[in-house]
């Protein structure tokens, strides 16, 4: 059992599409983090947060304490978006992974 | 200013070999993180330092794996007597403290054992 899954798994999605990957996870936790995650392995974090949403340029995400879920969304999405999307959160003591939704956009 | 980097990128070695991999975190960040993370898989936790201490060493596999952060800033993560399952990336972040904080992930090394 996972403490956090995500969903979808693989996403193709046409340049310009808006794009929406979810998050659930079991735990309590103190915060929650989207990581992306291009070929060759480098992570970056694109978003931390433990309440409301949050944006930058065309990425959003949104947290849902009571239902423990979160989104991550493109908006006017791009061949350079192409990546593995990570979703984590600190519960307690314990940093959990999702296992990544795999985005494909295609030109 | 620098972020995280690891070295080695890329580090092959023999079934049974003892292999070292270095983290160097962002300067002044008192937290640093080892995951490792298999092909096809999210990254998964190995053990966290606040400072020079090892606060969580739970998600070390094995006695093999050994994590040292002598003076707080660069970490070594050392594992004795390679096995062909350790292949994988080997993934250093840190943050500007506790667990709560946003990490910022290096590079990885990438260890194949043959």
């Amino acid at each position: 059992k996972n403490e956090v899954e995500q969903s979808p798994q693989n996403l193709t999605a046409q340049e310009g599409e808006f794009i929406t990957i979810n998050c659930s996870y079991s735990v309590g936790i103190s915060a929650l983090h989207w990581l992306q995650q291009h070929p060759g392995g480098g992570i970056v974090s694109l978003f931390m947060l433990s309440s409301g949403k949050k944006k930058h340029g065309r990425l959003i995400a949104t947290i849902n304490i009571q239902e423990k879920h979160s989104s991550l969304h493109i908006t006017a999405s791009h061949p350079r978006d192409s990546a593995v999307y990570i979703c984590a959160v600190n519960g307690g003591n314990q940093f959990y992974f999702g296992t990544g939704t795999s985005l494909t956009v295609i030109p | 200013g620098a972020g995280v980097s690891q070295t080695p990128s890329n580090k092959v070695t023999e079934k049974g070999k003892y292999v070292e991999l270095r983290c160097d975190p962002i300067s002044g960040h008192t937290a640093l993180y080892w995951y490792r993370q298999s092909l096809g898989q999210g990254p998964e936790f190995l053990i966290y330092f606040q400072g020079t201490g090892a606060a969580d060493d739970s998600g070390l596999p094995n006695d093999r794996f050994f994590a040292v952060r002598p003076e707080g800033s660069v970490s070594t993560l050392k594992i004795q007597r390679t096995e062909r399952g350790d292949s994988a990336v080997y993934l250093c972040a840190s943050s500007l403290a506790g667990r709560g904080n946003e990490q910022f992930f290096g590079p990885g090394t990438r260890l194949t054992v043959l």
